[in-house]
């Protein structure tokens, strides 16, 4: 399957700092990405679509302010944790959906393991 | 209403034998994906199998298979000759039609422990 890279996978900062989270597809391109955010023992929460050159769409309840997304390629999409706080400490997981050769699948990164002390 | 819906939260099944890990979903759009990921202790989530509302067959990857009954709307997954590292969170996902922005909705997960 594809490849889906992301970095850091393990990120531990200090309360009122922002912290950038890369995800990048290294063997095709991805018009679309998702983050996702995971609590421990619990489901994939989706947080937001990112599309390629336009602005990500973002589910009900998320703060687009306080996690600001841009996907400037087809292979790289950044989600960026502003002003974070211990209550937004969580695992954040992307994916990038693979369309084509008869295919239509997302594929997921390693995820990010976000501590805010 | 639940989108997906995983009514095992863990499952244990001897090492070698076959194990069913069921998966409902609930949609109105005639143009559906469903897929099954795992998810061991390192947390990536691993793409396993997929299939499509209008596909004929039940898809198989390997010891992966899919047991897909579209009039119950039910989508199991089994996995033959289990093996120790088989052991992780198992999810159900489905994914709608563009109206829905091809988003993929997941269950709550089960955990499956494989004995030796």
């Amino acid at each position: 399957g594809a490849v889906v890279s992301q970095h850091p996978s393990r990120v531990i900062c200090k309360s009122g700092t922002s912290v950038k989270i890369e995800c990048r597809s290294l063997d095709f391109q991805a018009t679309t990405m998702f983050w996702y955010r995971q609590f421990p023992k619990q489901s994939l929460m989706l947080m937001a679509t990112s599309n390629e050159g336009s602005k990500a769409t973002y589910e009900q309840g998320v703060e687009k302010d306080k996690f600001l997304i841009n996907h400037a390629s087809l292979t790289l999409s950044t989600l960026t944790v502003t002003s974070a706080h211990p209550e937004d400490s969580s695992f954040y997981i992307c994916s990038a959906r693979e369309v084509g050769k008869g295919t239509d699948t997302q594929y997921f990164g390693p995820g990010t393991r976000l501590t805010v002390l | 209403a639940q989108k997906i819906t995983q009514t095992q939260p863990g499952m244990f099944v001897q090492e070698k034998e076959a194990v069913t890990l069921d998966c409902t979903y609930d949609t109105s759009d005639p143009s559906y994906g469903l897929f099954w990921y795992k998810q061991p202790s390192s947390g990536e989530m691993i793409f396993l199998i997929y299939q499509g509302s209008y596909d004929q067959q039940n898809a198989t990857e390997g010891r992966y298979s899919l047991n897909f009954q579209k009039a119950r709307k039910s989508a199991n997954l089994v996995i033959s000759a289990s093996q120790l590292g088989d052991s992780a969170m198992y999810f159900c996902a489905m994914r709608e039609g563009k109206e829905y922005g091809n988003k993929l909705v997941f269950g709550a997960g089960t955990i499956l422990r494989v004995k030796s």
